[in-house]
C-alpha cells in the first residue's frame, strides 16, 4: 500500500499568516493527490484535487502544488474559519490512503 | 443537490454484525463509484472500501478484508457496507463518499454526515 506522511502533525498560526502543509507519498503518485479540510463533528470537505485544482467554491487563498511524491497545501492568508484539520489523500492506487492529518489551531 | 445519508450504525457486541446504508440523491448513482471512509474517535481518516459505478469491482483496505462487504443497489440508489466479526478497533464514524474523476485525478467530492458504530460488550 502507498503510505502518506504529512508534516507537521500540528501547527499553531495567527489570522493573516501564510501556512504550508506538506504531504509525502511512499512512491510516486503523479498528481493523484487530494486535500480535504475537516472541522470538529463535521464530514471532510474537498479543497484541492489532482494536486493543484481548486474545488468549486473553495476560496482562492488555498492552493496546492507538487507532483511525484512531494506535495504542499498553502493557505496564503489564514482566516478564522480555516482553523481545522487537513488531510492529504492519494488516489493513484484504488487502495486509497490518507495522511495522518495536520491540525491547525490558533496561536 | 447531491445528498448522501448514512444509517444503520449503533452499539454492537464484539463478534457481531451490522449493515450500514447510504441513500444517495441528486446525481446519477449508477454512474459513479462510491467509497466508505471511517474515523475512529479522535483519530484520522481511514479509507475502508470502494465499489465501481457498475458494481463490478470492489476494493478493501487490508484491515477489513474478509470481514467487510461493500455493495450497491442502483434501483434504490443505495450503497451498503456489511460489517461482520466486529472488533473494538472498528469503533468509528463511517462516512460514505461519492467518487468523482476528471482526466487526471480521482477524488471524493461529496460526503455524508456519517453514522457511528460502537463495538463494545
Amino acid at each position: 500500500d502507498i503510505q502518506m506522511t504529512q508534516s507537521p502533525s500540528s501547527l499553531s498560526a495567527s489570522v493573516g499568516d501564510r501556512v504550508t502543509i506538506t504531504c509525502r507519498a511512499s512512491q510516486s503518485i503523479s498528481s493523484y493527490l487530494n486535500w480535504y479540510q475537516q472541522k470538529p463533528g463535521k464530514a471532510p470537505k474537498l479543497l484541492v484535487y489532482g494536486a493543484f485544482s481548486l474545488q468549486s467554491g473553495v476560496p482562492s487563498r488555498f492552493s496546492g502544488s507538487g507532483s511525484g511524491s512531494d506535495f504542499t497545501l498553502t493557505i496564503s492568508s489564514l482566516q478564522p474559519e480555516d482553523f481545522a484539520t487537513y488531510y492529504c489523500q492519494q488516489s493513484y492506487s484504488t487502495l486509497y490512503t490518507f495522511g495522518q492529518g495536520t491540525k491547525l489551531d490558533i496561536k | 443537490e447531491v445528498q448522501l445519508l448514512e444509517s444503520g450504525g449503533g452499539l454492537v457486541q464484539p463478534g457481531g454484525s451490522l449493515r450500514l446504508s447510504c441513500a444517495a440523491s441528486g446525481f446519477t448513482f449508477s454512474s459513479y463509484g462510491m467509497s466508505w471512509v471511517r474515523q475512529a474517535p479522535g483519530k484520522g481518516l481511514e479509507w475502508v472500501s470502494a465499489i465501481r459505478g457498475s458494481g463490478g469491482s470492489t476494493y478493501y483496505a487490508d484491515s477489513v478484508k474478509g470481514r467487510f462487504t461493500i455493495s450497491r443497489d442502483s434501483s434504490k440508489n443505495t450503497l451498503y457496507l456489511q460489517i461482520n466479526s466486529l472488533r473494538a478497533e472498528d469503533t468509528a464514524v463511517y462516512y460514505c463518499a461519492k467518487d468523482s474523476r476528471d482526466s487526471s485525478s480521482y477524488y471524493f467530492d461529496h460526503w455524508g454526515q456519517g453514522t457511528l458504530v460502537t463495538v463494545s460488550s
